[in-house]
């Protein structure tokens, strides 16, 4: 079975910092990988997905992350975070090839300070 | 507007009572999914369907239940096998699997 390791449980972040929240998984074959956002009171949201292709993808809200297949990782990064990027980030990973449910990792919750 | 409505978003029970979580979409999506969210633990699959009429165990499935008589409809029960069910729950639909999920707003469950 695959597992999603996410580095750290919290983060604390000034506003204007910059951001890498580390993601890896155990997987071995071709995947399909995702970062999902939940803000405080809300639904999970996506924020980007890579499955095939430029293995730097660009999401919503200034978000980006770079798939490196060969450390099997998925790392999230946003240059300059704002306040309103407090919020608990989920890194997803699914099998590429035939029918696969989502496995998550357990989530890091940002704080940024105004 | 397209989306997945789960009701209510809270509820609270007594020990020993099952209890029935609903999950409804309209966006034609074949796929449902229920995980369950617990603090530090991230999100843990109960069970999930491809299809109606059919679903599969997820990695935590013991003591809950599910039908998939419609389509747009995948309600769990938490049975009083359950021996942790106080937690905040979560429906998902997917269409394809590169696509990724459209989630629910939960339901948070207590159980007293």
């Amino acid at each position: 079975a695959q597992s999603v390791s996410q580095h750290n449980h919290h983060v604390i972040l000034s506003e204007a910092a910059s951001l890498e929240l580390g993601c890896n998984y155990s997987y071995g074959g071709t995947v399909n990988l995702f970062w999902y956002v939940q803000y405080p009171g809300q639904h999970l949201q996506l924020l980007l997905k890579y499955f095939s292709g430029d293995p730097l993808v660009k999401g919503i809200k200034g978000f980006e992350a770079e798939f490196i297949k060969s450390k099997f990782s998925f790392n999230l990064r946003k240059p300059s975070v704002q306040w309103s990027d407090t919020a608990e980030y989920f890194c997803a990973v699914n099998e590429g090839e035939g029918y696969s449910t989502l496995t998550f990792g357990k989530g890091t919750m940002l704080l940024v300070s105004p | 507007d397209g989306g997945i409505t789960q009701s209510p978003k809270y509820l609270f029970r007594k020990e020993g009572q099952n209890v029935t979580l609903s999950c409804e979409q309209n966006l034609n999506h074949d796929a449902m999914y229920w995980y369950r969210q617990d603090p530090g633990q991230g999100l843990r699959l109960i069970y999930y369907s491809q299809i109606v009429n059919d679903f599969q165990k997820g990695d935590i499935a013991e003591g809950y239940s599910v039908s998939r008589e419609k389509k747009e409809s995948f309600p769990l029960t938490v049975t009083s096998a359950q021996k942790n069910p106080t937690a905040f729950y979560l429906c998902a639909s997917s269409i394809g699997t590169a696509n990724g999920y459209t989630f629910g707003s939960g339901t948070r469950l207590t159980v007293v």
